[in-house]
């Protein structure tokens, strides 16, 4: 059974950086993907990218190229999103969620959430 | 990217009632279509996988439908609990994308 285990809240100023930490744990989540979904307030969610946590690849959303980098960090078993440049519109709650490779299960489970606020 | 697009936006039920959720794809996804039921501050849990299939644990009054463009979601009998927004979300190809929601309020 795969746990994913995100930190609370980020604030961070217009033009800044954030970076944001999911802690996997459980059987067999290194075989398949992580990805990055974020909702803003009152909106759906919206696709960010995955990465293989064994492979180490990874895919953006063309929305977030250049923006973004997903890392995996074996000594923590944790995957990062880091998300430059930010814009007001940044302002999200940031998940991480596990598929299998092949997207014939969908997104599960999904990490609690981290609350990211771009403000000035 | 392909498009998905929910109806209704929102709809008013009681408990008891029988819903229906539709989704409808830009383009054929096959049944790369998966379906999330969401509460307010809550990340969503997944309730249908693969347009028909039950994720383990969801009531078996949640029922899916479909494939290629068009797929329904059917709540049988509608419980307090089902209140809450839905999305479905195709995984056909990249950028996976969600619906906009549909949002199911007491009547």
């Amino acid at each position: 059974q795969v746990q994913l285990v995100q930190a609370g809240a980020e604030v961070k100023k217009p033009g800044a950086s954030v970076k944001v930490y999911c802690k996997a744990s459980g059987s067999s989540f290194i075989s398949h993907d992580i990805n990055w979904v974020r909702q803003a307030p009152g909106q759906g969610p919206e696709w960010m990218g995955w990465i293989n946590p064994q492979s180490h690849n990874t895919g953006y959303a063309q929305k977030f190229q250049g923006r973004v980098t997903m890392t995996w960090n074996t000594s923590i078993s944790s995957v990062s999103m880091e998300l430059s440049s930010l814009k007001f519109e940044d302002t999200a709650v940031y998940y991480c969620v596990y598929s299998i490779s092949s997207g014939d299960y969908g997104f599960d489970p999904w990490g609690q959430g981290t609350l990211v606020t771009v403000s000035s | 990217d392909i498009q998905m697009t929910q109806s209704p936006s929102s709809l008013s039920a009681s408990v008891g009632d029988t819903v229906t959720i539709t989704c409808r794809a830009s383009e054929s996804i096959s049944t790369y279509l998966h379906w999330y039921q969401q509460k307010p501050g809550k990340a969503p849990n997944l309730l249908i996988y693969a347009a028909s299939n039950l994720h383990s644990g969801v009531p078996s009054r949640f029922s899916g439908s479909g494939s290629g463009t068009d797929f329904t979601l059917t709540i049988s009998s509608l419980q307090p609990e089902d209140f809450a927004t839905y999305y479905c979300q195709q995984s056909y190809n990249t950028p996976r994308t969600f619906g906009q929601g549909t949002r199911v309020e007491f009547k």
